[in-house]
């Protein structure tokens, strides 16, 4: 039951450059949705989120757009930098976050100096 | 400084013992929620509380799997006989504003 799905499982950008991580999701009762950094044996680190009465969302170098009608969200990096290396997930919520998080696969962001 | 702490960091175990995973928020929280993630695989749900009660849960929660907020403030999972595919990382979580913060988590390791 893959209700968010993130289709590469990895991204190699360079330093300096864009970074576009995709994710798509079948639910549409999902009204909430979050990214989430990752590195080993930590726990997820918020990101960055987006309402599902939003199209788009920017905090500084990141910003996640939401086309509810292809079902697909984006998180765009500007610009990449080494520290941004890590694995990163989308998920997906109801009740304006409140219910489960579902979790996409995670795509692993490397950045090449 | 983390929205949740959990304890221990690792936890090794044998097989069919009984494990007690803590979580500890920095302020008073209504909802709550435990994750896992078995090595290489996504992060998946398992629980979510609120208001003492359980209030969601997955299939992988089953009658092994209990929840509990013994003192009002610690938020503890346990898992009464641990299996070998119980080895996983178990996060605990806390909702504010919309947004689930994790604790670092807990690798549980059942040998």
């Amino acid at each position: 039951d893959q209700q968010v799905k993130q289709n590469s499982p990895s991204l190699s950008v360079q330093e300096g450059r864009i970074s576009i991580l995709n994710c798509d999701y079948t639910n549409s009762m999902f009204d909430y949705f979050l990214w989430y950094k990752k590195y080993p044996a930590e726990g997820p680190t918020f990101l960055i989120s987006i309402s599902s009465i939003k199209d788009k969302n920017e905090d500084g170098r990141f910003t996640v757009f939401l086309n509810k009608s292809a079902k697909h969200l984006s998180l765009h990096i500007v610009p990449s930098q080494p520290g941004d290396s890590a694995v990163y997930f989308c998920a997906a919520s109801g009740l304006q976050g409140a219910q489960k998080l579902v979790f996409g696969q995670g795509t692993r962001l490397t950045i090449n100096p | 400084e983390p929205e949740v702490t959990q304890t221990p960091s690792h936890q090794v175990t044998q097989m069919g013992q009984e494990v007690i995973l803590r979580c500890v928020p920095i302020s008073n929280h209504l909802y709550f929620y435990w994750y896992r993630q078995i090595l290489g695989q996504k992060v998946e749900f398992l629980v979510s509380f609120y208001n003492n009660e359980i209030s969601e849960k997955s299939e992988i929660f089953d009658d092994q799997f209990s929840v509990e907020r013994p003192d009002g403030s610690n938020f503890t999972l346990k898992i009464r006989s641990t299996k070998l595919e119980d080895s996983a990382m178990y996060f605990c979580a806390t909702y504010r504003g919309n947004i689930q913060y994790f604790g670092a988590g807990t690798r549980l390791s059942v040998l």
